[in-house]
């Protein structure tokens, strides 16, 4: 099993549709998680880090599920922009961030 | 804008080429990170430096040679690199270790002839 699954997509959706990304991950042991964002031929870009109370930022919503290993990411209300990769980040063991393999979004007109 | 300043940020190189990647973070960081990424594919990580001192290198060839000058520069010195070296190099930052929120440089787009 890999460190840290997703579904790779592409996800699409139109405007103003709500749409979720879930990211399973196998080190129990894990305690830090983050959503970064990647454009085409750009660097990743922090979205959130995710707490065990979940948390939100606008129309973005990310929630971690310890016992489930998987920590998920809402984006409600999608906007053209909001077209991207969604790479979920994990540290594994010996304390290494571990990138999933990333989930592409399409929202369309 | 990126508070983690790359450059070059396209390089074409011969094979018998020696050039350097250059990195500079000012917002008094202590770890540093060299990633390669293929189209497609998440980052990889390469060399991790922490208090300027090389912590992890993840068995990258030695044509791949990183220098920590201080804590706020990371170099990627490159020498007779292979066609299959052509990637995305991408330089971050923590505030002090691997478990924490990175923050990425642009990027410099490699191709190799």
């Amino acid at each position: 099993r890999k460190e840290v699954e997703q579904d790779p997509g592409p996800f699409n959706v139109p405007e103003g549709a709500t749409v979720a990304f879930n990211c399973t991950y196998s080190n129990s042991a894990s305690q830090s998680f983050f959503w970064y964002r990647q454009d085409c031929r750009k660097e990743p870009k922090l979205l959130m880090s995710v707490y065990s109370s979940g948390n939100e930022d606008g129309r973005f919503t990310a929630q971690l599920n310890r016992a489930s290993q998987y920590i998920s990411l809402l984006i409600r209300d999608s906007k053209l922009s909001d077209s991207a990769t969604y790479l979920c980040v994990v540290n594994g063991g010996f304390q290494k961030l571990v990138f999933g393999t990333g989930t592409r979004l399409l929202v369309s007109p | 804008d990126t508070e983690v300043t790359q450059t070059p940020k396209h390089l074409v190189m011969g094979m018998t080429n020696k050039k350097s990647l250059k990195c500079e973070q000012h917002m008094g960081h202590r770890a540093m990170y060299w990633y390669k990424q293929k189209a497609k594919k998440p980052p990889e990580l390469m060399f991790v430096y922490s208090y300027e001192k090389l912590s992890i290198n993840e068995s990258v060839p030695s044509r791949f040679s990183p220098e920590c000058p201080n804590s706020s520069l990371l170099n990627l010195h490159l020498h007779a690199l292979q066609p299959e070296d052509s990637a995305l190099y991408l330089c971050a930052s923590s505030q002090r270790g691997q478990d924490e929120k990175l923050f990425f440089g642009s990027g410099t787009q490699l191709s190799v002839l």
